[in-house]
């Protein structure tokens, strides 16, 4: 069974730093590309970041490059987001997901960790 | 706002058959690429429902079915249930922006 479960969620002050984790199990991690997808409190999903197989690709949406960096250690099975300069608007529920590059889409779903960033 | 449109809510009566709409562009469903839907539980996460415009995943009731057509998609759910009261979203690539995208999510009643 294919598990994801996220970690490292808080309350930090805007320009604060936190690291998100990803322990992934159930399946072979460093054969699929990973995701960080966040949704803000009542609101929709936003995709933010993917990181290939050996990590030697990453994109990042528009309004986090610069400040947030994804990363993986395969042989931890793990997936990482580290995120800097936080800022409001970042406040958040992080999921971290497998992605299929070939169709594009989301597979499986950790339950995410809510990041808060307030004074 | 998203670059996929979606109705903020849709209701049903148990047994009805219901649609979401999902409208996008032409350099995202429009350009052919795929349409993928996904049902979110109150508190919980989301799920993969139907992927490549019009296929379920094992374990997804044939009650769920997806279609596309030109810039828009359509998720349908028939038989409606009680169960089946969540938030749905779409979500499909952007080639001129290279990223994925998410509609803004429809939230069904089942009255």
């Amino acid at each position: 069974e294919v598990q994801l479960v996220e970690s490292g969620g808080g309350l930090v002050q805007p320009g604060g730093s936190l690291r998100l984790s990803c322990a992934a199990s159930g399946f072979t991690f460093s054969s699929y590309w990973m995701s960080w997808v966040r949704q803000a409190p009542g609101k929709g999903l936003e995709w933010v970041a993917n990181i290939k197989q050996d990590g030697s690709e990453k994109y990042y949406v528009d309004s986090v490059k610069g400040r947030f960096t994804i990363s993986r250690d395969n042989a931890k099975n793990s997936l990482y987001l580290q995120m800097n300069s936080l800022r409001a608007e970042d406040t958040a529920v992080y999921y971290c997901a497998t992605f299929s590059s070939a169709w594009r889409r989301f597979d499986y779903w950790g339950q995410g960790a809510l990041v808060t960033v307030s004074s | 706002q998203s670059a996929l449109t979606q109705p903020p809510s849709v209701s049903g009566a148990p047994g009805q058959r219901v649609t979401i709409s999902c409208t996008g562009s032409s350099s995202n469903i429009g350009a052919g690429y795929d349409v993928h839907w996904y049902q979110q539980l109150p508190g919980t996460a989301p799920k993969l429902l139907i992927y490549g415009n019009n296929n379920r995943p094992s374990g997804v009731p044939d009650r769920f079915s997806g279609s596309k057509s030109g810039t828009s998609a359509s998720l349908a759910i028939s038989g409606l249930q009680a169960e089946d009261e969540a938030d749905y979203y779409c979500q499909s690539y952007d080639g001129s922006l290279s990223v994925s995208l998410f509609g803004g999510g429809t939230k069904l009643t089942v009255l």
